[in-house]
């Protein structure tokens, strides 16, 4: 049980344009879902929490119109990186945490290449 | 934003040899984790520690949360090759439903 899949597991785009990841929590429900972003040889470094049907909470430093979190239901958050740029290719690491539990189960994460 | 230190960054170790690296905070937590990451993969959870002091066993893996809530370290004993990995240490400060502030890293690798 507590399985959390990121789709896609790889995506390439162009500088400039929009990308989407999908973060969903398979057998169980979250209220809260965290987004991490990590660079190669590096740690993983939260970007937003995200709350099923409010606003997320960003990180200092994380732009909140260049990175939009929507969590519509409480099995599926997505992160869009809007207008995509090079310095934003990184390893997307999606968890989500069990209504009234205490752990965060991650997810596979979502390399994003923009070229 | 904040991070944890951990040492040492890299271990270079034999099969069957025990392992041990640390974890420091300038701040206190409540909680400590720690994660194994594979190449590519999202990090699992090893073992949560929830009180000052305590020393908890996950099979050949031992962690203790320091007394001060500003440390903790992992021990693997009689390392195998899937130990490979990358460990972070995590601190959390409210159980739960806080966000988790990661460790530096330890990158481990085990020489044939």
């Amino acid at each position: 049980g507590a399985v959390v899949s990121q789709h896609p597991s790889r995506v390439i785009c162009k500088s400039g344009t929009s990308v989407k990841i999908e973060c969903r929590s398979l057998d169980f429900q979250a209220t809260t879902m965290f987004w991490y972003r990590q660079f190669p040889k590096q740690s993983l470094m939260l970007m937003a929490t995200s709350n099923e049907g409010s606003k997320a909470t960003y990180e200092q430093g994380v732009e909140k119109d260049k990175f939009l979190i929507n969590h519509a239901s409480l099995t599926l958050s997505t992160l869009t990186v809007t207008s995509a740029h090079p310095e934003d290719s990184s390893f997307y690491i999606c968890s989500a945490r069990t209504s009234g539990g205490y752990e965060q189960f991650f997810g596979p994460g979502t390399r994003l290449t923009v070229l | 934003g904040q991070q944890l230190n951990q040492s040492p960054q890299s271990m270079f170790i034999q099969e069957g040899e025990d392992v041990s690296m640390n974890c420091t905070s300038s701040s206190i937590f409540n909680t400590w984790l720690w994660y194994k990451q594979d190449p590519g993969e999202g990090p699992v959870l090893l073992i949560a520690l929830y009180k000052a002091g305590e020393l908890t066993s996950n099979g050949r893996l031992t962690a203790q949360f320091g007394i001060t809530r500003k440390d903790s370290f992992l021990n693997i004993s009689a390392s195998i090759p899937s130990d490979v990995g990358i460990y972070f240490c995590a601190g959390q400060l409210i159980l739960g439903n806080e966000k988790l502030t990661f460790g530096t890293g330890t990158r481990l690798t085990i020489i044939p």
